[in-house]
């Protein structure tokens, strides 16, 4: 079966300080990922999204980025984080052509401060 | 352009009585619509998912929704509220059939189940 885990769950990091979220995916093969930010009564916004290796697509500027080094890696990562960048992040993912239902990770609440 | 309006972002209602969530979406081509459900400080879990083979669409711990395409509705039900029921619930909807394809989600609805 598949599994997809994020780290770490929680983090607390100062403004103007670097971000690194890693989420990765077990047993399946060229699954399409996904980071998403949701905040407080605004649903959840696709962030970025990737159909495979090095292959990011972004959906909001915004000063993150998205790295896929390999198929089941995905990390979002920022240099520089603003006060605005707290939120609950989640990540997914689908697989191949011709299917839509996204499988979500647990998580990483992040608090900048 | 695709999008989902999920009408009140909270419904409260007493253990044992009916719950309706209600979810209206907009789409160029036949979409393809799905249920989540979000415990607090988790990830979302698919609850039910409609792909056109049948309008009334069964899903996980007694939910169900029903796709009215003439209502552009599909409202989420369950017949008799649990106390475990109590969480956020999201609607999304994408066009399907196309490799990273990303779904476009409503803004939630708070479930809250009294006893």
């Amino acid at each position: 079966s598949q599994t997809i885990h994020q780290w770490p769950a929680t983090l607390v990091q100062p403004v103007g300080s670097p971000l690194s979220l890693e989420c990765t995916v077990e047993g399946t093969s060229n699954p399409n990922l996904y980071w998403y930010r949701q905040a407080a009564g605004r649903g959840l916004q696709l962030l970025f999204y990737s159909v495979g290796i090095g292959q990011i697509s972004s959906e909001v500027p915004q000063n993150l980025s998205a790295s896929r080094p390999q198929d089941r890696q995905f990390i979002l990562s920022s240099k520089k984080l603003l006060l605005s960048d707290s939120g609950f992040y989640l990540c997914a993912w689908s697989r191949g052509v011709n299917s839509d239902t996204q499988y979500f990770g647990p998580g990483t609440r992040l608090t900048v401060l | 352009a695709q999008s989902v309006t999920q009408l009140g972002s909270h419904v409260s209602v007493s253990e044992g009585a009916l719950v309706l969530l209600r979810c209206n979406y907009s789409s160029s081509v036949p979409p393809y619509l799905f249920w989540y459900v979000q415990y607090p400080n988790q990830g979302l879990q698919l609850l039910l998912k409609y792909t056109s083979a049948a309008t009334l669409v069964k899903g996980i711990n007694g939910f169900e929704a029903e796709f009215k395409k003439s209502e552009t509705s599909f409202h989420l039900t369950k017949p008799s509220a649990h106390m475990s029921d109590a969480a956020e619930y999201f609607c999304a909807v994408s066009e399907g059939g196309q490799a990273g394809t990303a779904l476009i989600f409503g803004k939630g609805t708070t479930l809250s189940v009294s006893s």
